[in-house]
């Protein structure tokens, strides 16, 4: 019944290394977004993708790599983890790219060693 | 560029009181829709409220109310009757319809404790 999913939920690596964090709504949206949320807690977008087109790309390392296989699904790849990635990563999703309010999943937080 | 400020970083409330979380914002745009989000200690963000700009009437829904005046660009939360599960970060946001399109802009947030 969960609307957002994400996995995994907390992943602790240490630098250098690349790793995954998978999103699936079920909620039928088309567009879905990847967050950032910083140790001060505050919030920024990184990327969203509209029928899995690439729509917004905000300023992140070329280390952060989005892939959206179809509707439902939205991955973040990162590669060559370092400290600063540290943070929590919400998906979320939303019908259509207007003004509509974004259904967020429960958060990853990842933790570079 | 799109700034959401959120002035006030913590405030308390007693339980079954009413208190007042500050937003504003500063856009060009005349479409937009503004947010509240509430992150409790689960991290999960969750959507409180949500006011459309060229709605004059503010946004209510059970014990949470708007106050949105367009023109001061001040877009306030008001909690009555707070409970103790209302303890958490309440976000600010905004999305537009230009160049904002699909960002949702948060505010740095107000963390919440209500107290019994």
């Amino acid at each position: 019944d969960t609307a957002v999913s994400q996995t995994p939920k907390y992943l602790v690596t240490q630098m250098g290394n690349d790793k995954s964090i998978k999103c699936e709504q079920n909620l039928g949206h088309d567009t879905m977004y990847w967050y950032k949320q910083d140790s001060k807690k505050f919030l920024k977008i990184m990327f969203s993708y509209n029928n899995k087109e690439l729509i917004i790309n905000e300023t992140v390392p070329n280390r952060f790599s989005p892939k959206s296989p179809d509707k439902a699904h939205l991955n973040l790849h990162i590669n060559s983890l370092e400290l600063g990635d540290s943070a929590v990563y919400f998906c979320a999703s939303s019908q259509g790219t207007g003004l509509q309010e974004q259904y967020f999943g429960p958060g990853t937080r990842l933790t570079v060693t | 560029a799109q700034t959401v400020t959120q002035s006030q970083p913590e405030m308390s409330v007693q339980e079954a009181e009413t208190v007042t979380l500050s937003c504003t914002y500063d856009t060009s745009e005349n479409n937009y829709y503004l947010f509240w989000y509430k992150q409790p200690p689960s991290r999960q963000m969750i959507l409180v409220i949500r006011q459309e700009a060229y709605k004059q009437q503010n946004a209510t829904e059970n014990r949470f109310s708007v106050n949105f005046q367009k023109a001061a660009k001040s877009f306030s939360l008001k909690i009555s009757d707070s409970q103790l599960g209302d303890t958490a970060m309440y976000f600010c946001a905004f999305t537009g319809r230009g160049s904002t399109l699909g960002r949702l802009y948060f505010g740095r947030g107000t963390q919440l404790t209500v107290w019994p």
